[in-house]
């Protein structure tokens, strides 16, 4: 089974509204991270947001906040106010808490254009 | 500026041949990872260190190896390149493990 997810190849959004890219992950391990990544056509891959497995708060890091459905295995990554330098491909990503601990899980991305 | 250094950025290779892509990180980070994104997919985790020395493998390390003798370089060995192994290699670096990553720039391979 996948670990990551991401059923949206590509999706459009006006600029300045707000857009959920999604992701749902598969795990039976209690502890495991998750990780939101970009990835501009420049090629580089920016770390956008992280959410712990038992953080009771969804995390937020500016435009960019992470709706966490622990029940329903999904890490939803939620945009606000798009702009142009929002397109670019982003990856949901997780990382389990076991005794490897550092296998990463990558999905295989959803590329957002944001249009004027 | 601090951060992973990635080289070289392109490299063409014969089948056959072997050639070693290097990373370097200057914030003393003591995890370092290899990922390979092939084209329209996810990176998949080729190999991983959790400090000097240490080094385990990740999801897809047949035809790779590496080393890490010090806590700064990461370098990917490729022996016998074959054109499978055609693909964008992503080094990254991370502090903690809960930590994001922090990657190079990557290098564009390609096998002929």
């Amino acid at each position: 089974a996948q670990k990551i997810t991401q059923t949206q190849p590509g999706m459009f959004v006006q600029e300045k509204e707000a857009v959920t890219l999604d992701c749902t992950y598969d795990t039976s391990d209690p502890s495991y991270g998750l990780f939101w990544y970009k990835q501009p056509s420049s090629g580089e891959m920016i770390f956008l947001i992280y959410q712990g497995s038992y953080d009771q708060q969804n995390a937020t890091e500016g435009r960019y906040s992470l709706n966490f459905q622990k029940a329903r295995k999904s890490a939803n990554l939620v945009i606000s106010a798009s702009q142009l330098g929002d397109s670019a491909m982003y990856f949901c990503a997780m990382r389990e808490g076991g005794n490897t601990g550092n296998q990463f899980y990558f999905g295989t991305g959803t590329s957002l254009t944001v249009i004027p | 500026n601090a951060g992973v250094t990635q080289t070289p950025k392109f490299r063409i290779l014969k089948i056959g041949q072997s050639m070693t892509l290097q990373c370097a990180q200057d914030m003393n980070h003591n995890y370092m990872y290899w990922y390979r994104q092939d084209p329209g997919m996810g990176l998949k985790l080729i190999y991983y260190s959790v400090g000097a020395g240490i080094t385990d493998k990740g999801e897809v390390p047949n035809g790779y190896n590496v080393s890490r003798s010090t806590t700064e370089d990461f370098p990917l060995r490729l022996e016998l390149a074959a054109p499978s192994q055609t693909s964008v290699y992503f080094c990254a670096s991370t502090l903690r493990r809960v930590s994001g990553y922090t990657f190079g720039s990557g290098t564009r391979l390609t096998v002929v």
